[in-house]
């Protein structure tokens, strides 16, 4: 079945670090990609988002590159800030007509000043 | 625009007793999801429904969890007898969807946490 898979945490780190959190995946077929965010205490946003091999996806400074190659949908930001401490899910839908989330565990971040 | 609504926010319970979430989806969406949040087991599907039907309940762990849709714009997640360790939290989900779309966007509530004694 599908699965993805995220490196374990918690991360900490300086403010204005770089950031990079890993995750590979596996599924049959063509799946899209996701990293949702959810802050202490509330329900998970959508970050970013790619649906194909090579698609970027980006908001907020965060940035993550869909390899097919590596089956890898790794996170990054160049400088990460205090607000940016939560814990960042990676997911993957598998394919058009498919709307169920396949979640990793899931990484806290901490950022401290 | 109003996201998905869940209630209550918080909740704490006595084992044994019944206890129902609720849920109201993004107004024009067709899909709506159940997942619940542990620390032990992540986040896992229990259930999704598809213009108000149920499409696959596999994740629904036992007889004791029961989830409805009577409308578009309402869903509850039933648990009798709740015991301890359904204590977490209990998010809902919804998403509009075509069968040709790729990647769309799942919307979250802020979920319901549940504590049962």
């Amino acid at each position: 079945g599908d699965s993805v898979t995220q490196m374990e945490g918690p991360v900490t780190l300086s403010e204005e670090a770089f950031l990079t959190i890993n995750c590979t995946y596996t599924a049959t077929g063509y799946p899209s990609l996701f990293w949702y965010v959810q802050y202490p205490g509330e329900g998970l946003q959508l970050l970013l988002k790619a649906t194909k091999a090579d698609d970027k996806g980006s908001n907020k400074g965060f940035e993550a590159t869909y390899r097919k190659e590596t089956t890898s949908f790794h996170l990054e930001k160049g400088s990460v800030q205090v607000s940016d401490s939560a814990v960042y899910f990676c997911a993957l839908s598998a394919g058009a007509g498919s709307y169920q989330l396949t979640f990793g565990k899931g990484t806290k971040l901490s950022v401290i000043p | 625009d109003a996201g998905v609504i869940q209630s209550p926010r918080h909740e704490v319970t006595e084992m044994g007793q019944e206890v129902t979430l609720r849920c109201k989806p993004i107004s024009g969406h067709d899909y709506l999801f159940w997942y619940r949040q542990t620390m032990m087991r992540g986040l896992e599907l229990l259930i999704y429904f598809n213009n108000n039907v149920p499409i696959d309940d596999s994740g629904m762990p036992e007889d004791r969890f029961s989830a409805k849709m009577p409308n578009a714009s309402f869903s509850t997640l039933k648990i009798q007898p709740s015991e301890p360790r359904d204590s977490a939290v209990y998010f809902c989900a919804s998403s509009h969807g075509s069968g040709r779309t790729y990647g769309n966007t799942i919307y979250f509530g802020e979920g319901s946490w549940l504590t049962v004694v």
